[in-house]
């Protein structure tokens, strides 16, 4: 089964600052890979597809990267709506496997 | 605009079956969908229960696939989760979401919180 890892799992920033997401699979993903925010309490919410396709209506200031087996999501200057709890998720295989979550708090 | 509302028993009792049914409102169940079902244990990260289309077909997590069978009412608009000999580790907020063809979830419901508990 694919696994996935997310480094950090959690990172405290300010705003304006420029962070960056790791997330590692296991095995070689290609570029099957999402990342959704999720607030407490609610739902997730698909971020970006495709390792670097942003959805649409999200802000141009996340990005996303890779292929393989190593990805980042990047929010490349941070706003209070930001602060929530990142996950990655591979749909190479019917397990789906998602990341442990990296919470993104305030400095 | 698609809408996804869960509901069913927020307790179940352990052994036995966890029953879900997600409405779906603004559009059919047709076309290109899978409908999908997830869920996060309490403080805990997300997993990926597995997902229907309107003809039936279904893909399942195999880390559940020996209790788990999606099932789709294309008549009611509605599908629904059943889980089977479930234990305290399968209490979780339960979401339901479409994936519109594309195998990520794009819209979810709310979730709905079940609790195994004797």
């Amino acid at each position: 089964d694919i696994q996935m890892t997310q480094s950090p799992s959690t990172l405290s920033a300010s705003v304006g600052d420029r962070v960056t997401i790791t997330c590692r699979a296991s095995q070689s993903i290609s570029s099957w890979l999402a990342w959704y925010q999720q607030k407490p309490g609610k739902a997730p919410k698909l971020l970006i597809s495709q390792a670097s396709t942003l959805e649409s209506g999200v802000p141009s200031r996340f990005s996303g990267s890779g292929s393989g087996t190593e990805f980042t999501v990047t929010i490349s200057s941070l706003q209070p709506d930001d602060f929530a709890t990142y996950y990655c998720q591979q749909y190479k295989t019917y397990s789906r496997t998602f990341g442990q979550g990296t919470r993104v708090e305030i400095k | 605009q698609v809408q996804l509302q869960e509901s069913g028993p927020g307790l179940v009792r352990p052994s036995g079956t966890l029953s879900l049914t997600c409405a779906v409102s603004g559009g059919s169940l047709d076309g290109t969908n899978w409908w999908v079902w997830a869920r996060q244990p309490p403080g805990k990260g997300l997993e990926w229960i597995g997902e229907i289309n309107h003809t039936g077909s279904t893909n399942y997590n195999p880390s559940l696939k020996n209790r788990v069978i999606i099932s789709v009412d294309n008549s009611k608009n509605q599908f629904s989760l059943s889980l089977t000999s479930v234990t305290a580790a399968d209490t979780a907020v339960y979401y339901c979401a479409r994936d519109p063809g594309r195998a990520v979830a794009v819209i979810w419901g709310q979730g709905t919180m079940v609790t195994v508990s004797s």
